[in-house]
């Protein structure tokens, strides 16, 4: 079965260290996307891809970087992680075109800064 | 710009009662909506979503949501819960694109 796959579930990380999430599909989906999911906020878009070698800056991207160089992957990179960065993040994919698709989310990674 | 705001982070019902979760849009034009559930430990999955056709929804798990343009709001209900629908629940619009805005959620407790 296609699924999505991020990697890894819990992480613990010192503040200023570089950290990669990692996000992996199988479904061919041209879209995938990036979420950070904090108490009171919901879940935030983070960066977003439409496809190989495209990404996007969404409501909440900095101290974030993603690059897309195949459709399977997007890996989501802390430069410099920052206390304010801990939370729970969620990758998703789409295969639409018009907005009126189903979201597929991986399990999520925790993250955590000291 | 589009956003949601769920009314009430924390619902509480008894099992076998009415499930009622509150949404509302802003958008300048007809959205895109969604409901999403969240079990403990997971990612979201997809309970139901409104594309412009019938303006009452039927989702998974016997829920529904009905597009109502007039008060700007799409509200989930379920006729009678389950314990089993114990969890989080999200509205999110979009516009046209997969790029979804999400509101705040609301953590759904169900009491036997």
């Amino acid at each position: 079965d296609a699924e999505i796959t991020q990697s890894p579930r819990h992480k613990i990380t010192e503040t200023g260290r570089q950290v990669t999430l990692a996000c992996h599909q199988t479904w061919n989906h041209n879209n995938m996307f990036w979420y950070r999911q904090d108490l009171g906020h919901g879940l935030r878009l983070i960066h977003y891809s439409y496809g190989v070698h495209d990404t996007n800056k969404g409501e909440v991207s900095d101290g974030y970087s993603v690059s897309r160089s195949n459709t399977e992957d997007l890996p989501l990179t802390l430069e410099s992680a920052a206390s304010s960065q801990t939370s729970v993040y969620f990758c998703a994919s789409s295969g639409s075109t018009g907005g009126n698709g189903e979201l597929f989310f991986g399990e999520g990674s925790r993250l955590t800064v000291l | 710009a589009q956003s949601v705001t769920q009314l009430g982070s924390h619902v509480s019902v008894s099992e076998g009662a009415l499930v009622l979760l509150r949404c509302n849009y802003s958008s300048s034009v007809p959205p895109y909506l969604f409901w999403y559930v969240q079990y403990p430990n997971q990612g979201l999955q997809l309970l139901l979503k409104y594309t412009s056709a019938a303006t009452l929804v039927k989702g998974i798990n016997g829920f529904e949501a009905e597009f109502k343009k007039s008060e700007t709001s799409f509200h989930l209900t379920k006729p009678s819960a389950h314990m089993s629908d114990a969890a989080e629940y999200f509205c999110a619009v979009s516009r046209g694109t997969d790029k979804l805005i999400f509101g705040t959620g609301t953590r759904l407790q169900v009491f036997p």
